[in-house]
């Protein structure tokens, strides 16, 4: 079965300083793997996705992402944190052969301190 | 803007009422979906629809009951709820079911329920 961690509920980073926030994966066949944000008061919104090749994906806002097959993982990164970046972050994976179906982590709460 | 529309955005209600949550989506897609988003907890998939059936129900109590007219709209008629049933309820749509390769789910802001 796949499921999603996300080890951290709350990351604190200072303005201009570069942010990760983490995420293991679990998945039978090979991952398809998600990150989505969520601003207060509004539903997500897709930041990026990693389906095959290069192991650096880069998305919106900046944001970039590392999958690591050895270590199942794809933690989200950004170079130079911004207040604007504070909200809720979402991991999700599914298997190739599934249905799209995302299985979600419960979410890193990233403040970023100005 | 996603181009998913939820309606209401916040809803109060008693265990014996009625309710309906709507949702509305603008970008042709096929596929739509309910999920349910409480504190500290994963995104609960509740349902899924693709072209009008439902494809999933992941075991959700029959106080939960959805019906999807067309691929554009999306209702989930709520009674006899529980106050554990309070939480954010997101609507998604996505262009099919089995979307090898993107899987990129867009959301609606979200019906924010309370039951009293």
């Amino acid at each position: 079965a796949q499921s999603v961690a996300q080890p951290e509920d709350q990351v604190n980073v200072a303005e201009g300083n570069p942010l990760t926030v983490k995420c293991t994966y679990s998945v039978s066949g090979n991952p398809y793997l998600f990150w989505y944000v969520q601003y207060p008061n509004r539903g997500l919104q897709f930041l990026l996705k990693y389906i095959t090749g290069d192991n650096l994906v880069k998305g919106s806002y900046g944001f970039e992402a590392e999958f690591n097959k050895s270590q199942t993982s794809f933690h989200l990164k950004k170079p130079s944190a911004l207040v604007s970046d504070s909200a809720l972050y979402f991991c999700a994976v599914r298997d190739e052969d599934g249905a799209n179906n995302l299985f979600f982590g419960t979410g890193t709460r990233l403040t970023v301190i100005p | 803007e996603t181009g998913v529309t939820q309606t209401p955005r916040h809803l109060v209600m008693g265990m014996t009422n009625k309710k309906s949550l709507k949702c509305e989506q603008h970008l042709g897609h096929n596929a739509m979906y309910w999920y349910k988003q409480s504190a500290k907890k994963p995104l609960e998939l509740m349902f899924v629809y693709n072209f009008k059936e439902q494809t999933e129900n992941n075991s959700v109590p029959s106080r939960f009951s959805p019906e999807c007219p067309n691929s554009s709209h999306l209702f989930l008629h709520l009674h006899t709820l529980q106050p554990e049933d309070s939480a954010l309820y997101l609507c998604a749509s996505s262009r099919e079911i089995r979307v090898a390769g993107t899987g990129e789910l867009f959301f609606g802001e979200g019906s924010r329920l309370t039951v009293l």
